[in-house]
Formats: C-alpha cells, structure tokens, sequence
C-alpha cells in the first residue's frame, strides 16, 4: 500500500528566513516522489521529483528535498523565503506499477511574514 | 496557450441538476485523469482513462461518470448534484504510467470550482 503523511499542516517562516516542509511516505515499491505547489485559485505545478537517480533532488524556484530510504522520508526546503513562495504545498507519492497512480498528502500550507 | 484546459472555470448549480465537466489537452498524452480537491484532504481520484476505450473508476467514483470523448478529451458527468459535492475538481494528463518503475509525471489544469446549492 502507498500512503503519504504531510506533518504539518500550516508553517509560518518570515521572509529570507528557511523553510522546511516535511513529508514521510510508505511504499510497497521503490516510490517515485512528488513535490507540488498550489498557488491561490491556480492550478498545480511540479516542483520537483525523484526518480532514485540521486537522493538530492533540486526543483523549480530554489526548492530541494532529499529522499531518505532508512527514514523513509522527503522533506521538501529552501535556504531564504520568498513572498512569492506562499502557498499550498502537496507531497505525492506514485505507485510503482504500471497504472501510474500518485497518492496525494493532505497538504501544507505555507505562509511567508515580510 | 494552456496545455490542459478545464471548463468551465467556475460553476454554481442546484441539487439534483447534472453537471458536466470538460477538460481537452495539447500534449499528446494517452492517460487522464479526474480529481476531486477538498479542503485538508489533498487531492483524490476520481476516475481515469489509459486511452479512449479504457476508463477505470478510482478511490471516489460514486455520483461521477466519465465520457472519453478522443484522446485529447476526458469529461466529467455529476448525474444528480448534492451538495457534498461541492470542490475544486483537476484534470490531469500523463504520457506513461510506470516505466522502469518510475512513475509518470501529471500535469494539471487550472481547475473548476463547483459550488451545488
């Protein structure tokens, strides 16, 4: 079974300041890994993605998350935040068979203080 | 111009009326698929098509049909509106499913947001 788990559902950060979103996973296969972003009253755009071909994985916008096997995670950050960078984020999860369905998180949503 | 497409943007209907949704793409993909976006519970599926012959409910498919018009097309049919009903509602698009167990990219529309009274 595939399941996603978004730790928190709200964070804060003022701007030029890191963010941290956190996300842990469980997979029956070796999982792909998806960050994306949610702007207001749009639609959703890939951040970022593993695919096992490096643990370090870099995105659109300055963002990056490391995939962890051992703690099963895929935390999702970014040195200094921009104004720009509030929204809602998803962490996804896909299913290593041949349907190629993703399993949403519950989401995070991300507010940036000036 | 958009690569997937959703209209309408915004509908506002009434219990018990049927709704369709449309969603076209550009990218040449096989594979769509229907969401359903509820607040604090991310995104869920509703239905999705491999090709135009091939159409597989998902997690959530009651009170929804689906018509896979042509490859590039995939709407969504609320036979009989309730109010519990009411989302924001994304199609999707992807070229693969898994290869190499890897699983395809999807990419979204703009959305629609469905109020039912």
């Amino acid at each position: 079974a595939q399941s996603v788990t978004q730790l928190d559902s709200h964070v804060s950060v003022s701007e030029g300041t890191p963010v941290l979103l956190r996300c842990n996973y469980s997979s029956s296969y070796s999982p792909s890994l998806f960050w994306y972003v949610q702007h207001p009253n749009k639609g959703l755009q890939l951040l970022l993605k593993y695919t096992s071909a490096a643990t370090l994985v870099k995105g659109i916008n300055g963002f990056e998350a490391e995939f962890k096997k051992s703690e099963t995670s895929f935390h999702l950050t970014k040195p200094s935040a921009h104004m720009s960078d509030a929204a809602e984020y998803f962490c996804v999860v896909g299913r290593g068979s041949t349907l190629g369905r993703l399993y949403f998180g519950r989401g995070t949503q991300l507010t940036v203080w000036p | 111009d958009a690569d997937v497409t959703q209209t309408p943007r915004n509908r506002i209907t009434k219990t018990g009326k049927r709704i369709m949704l449309e969603c076209s793409q550009t990218k040449g993909h096989d594979r769509m698929y229907w969401y359903r976006q509820d607040p604090g519970l991310g995104l869920r599926l509703i239905y999705y098509s491999f090709d135009v012959k091939d159409i597989n409910k998902g997690e959530i498919s009651d009170g929804y049909s689906v018509s896979r018009q042509a490859q590039a097309k995939f709407s969504l049919s609320l036979e009989s509106a309730i109010p519990n009903q009411t989302a924001l509602y994304f199609c999707a698009t992807s070229d693969l499913g898994t290869s190499g167990g890897i699983t395809d990219t999807q990419y979204f529309g703009p959305g629609t947001r469905l109020t039912v009274l």
